[in-house]
């Protein structure tokens, strides 16, 4: 079974709806991630968190907000998605090793 | 702030040759230093990183790549490449000791190997 799992995998949606992402890992990390990719663009920060008393904004965070709601349990949430929030989005754990692990990704679509 | 530069948008090679992928980064200090490869339809997977100590790194799938901090570079390099390392390369920066650990990446650079 994969470590770091995100779903939906898929997903197309509308302008204006509210769609959460979902990723779960089984590593036992404390520290996890959330990236957005974009062509030629690499992959931006945005958000992370420590444990889940400690959420902190990324580079990219607005129009996004994030929920911890367990160790292993990192949710991403586009409260009214636009078009430009188009992207292929990973999820990522760390240790203190200062290594990250991604997740398969998620495609979103906002039409 | 840290920051990474891939300087090649595409490259190709003929599968058997050799390659080499560059990675340039902005840095105060000694940073931490990663490769990922991402195959179509995947995440992204880990090749190697530099922490510390010797500067020539060896990764997975018979990658390797130097730290040369005289040159703020970080070029990956393979002898003989494979048709199945076709994929994009990305690589990373984080900041030793930073809050966070928070890694910047470069926009990536795609492998295209010709048979």
């Amino acid at each position: 079974d994969a470590d770091v799992t995100q779903t939906p995998r898929n997903r197309i949606t509308k302008t204006g709806k509210r769609i959460m992402l979902e990723c779960s890992q089984t590593k036992g990390h404390d520290r996890m991630y959330w990236y957005r990719q974009d062509p030629g663009l690499g992959l931006r920060l945005i958000y992370y968190s420590f444990d889940v008393k400690d959420i902190n904004k990324g580079e990219i965070s607005d129009g996004y907000s994030v929920s911890r709601q367990a160790q292993a349990k990192f949710s991403l949430s586009l409260e009214s998605a636009i078009p430009n929030q188009t992207a292929l989005y990973f999820c990522a754990t760390s240790d203190f090793s200062d290594t990250q692990y991604f997740g398969p990704g998620t495609r979103l679509t906002v039409l | 702030a840290q920051s990474v530069t891939q300087p090649d948008i595409h490259i190709t090679v003929s599968e058997g040759a050799s390659l080499e992928l560059r990675c340039n980064y902005s840095y105060g200090a000694t940073p931490y230093l990663f490769w990922y490869v991402q195959s179509p339809g995947q995440g992204l997977q880990l090749l190697l990183k530099y922490f510390s100590g010797d500067t020539l790194v060896q990764g997975i799938k018979g990658f390797e790549a130097e730290f040369k901090r005289s040159q703020s570079s970080f070029n990956l390099r393979k002898p003989s490449v494979h048709w199945s390392d076709a994929a994009e390369y990305f690589c990373a920066v984080g900041a030793p000791g930073e809050y966070g650990n928070k890694l910047v990446f470069g926009a990536g650079t795609i492998l295209r190997v010709k048979s």
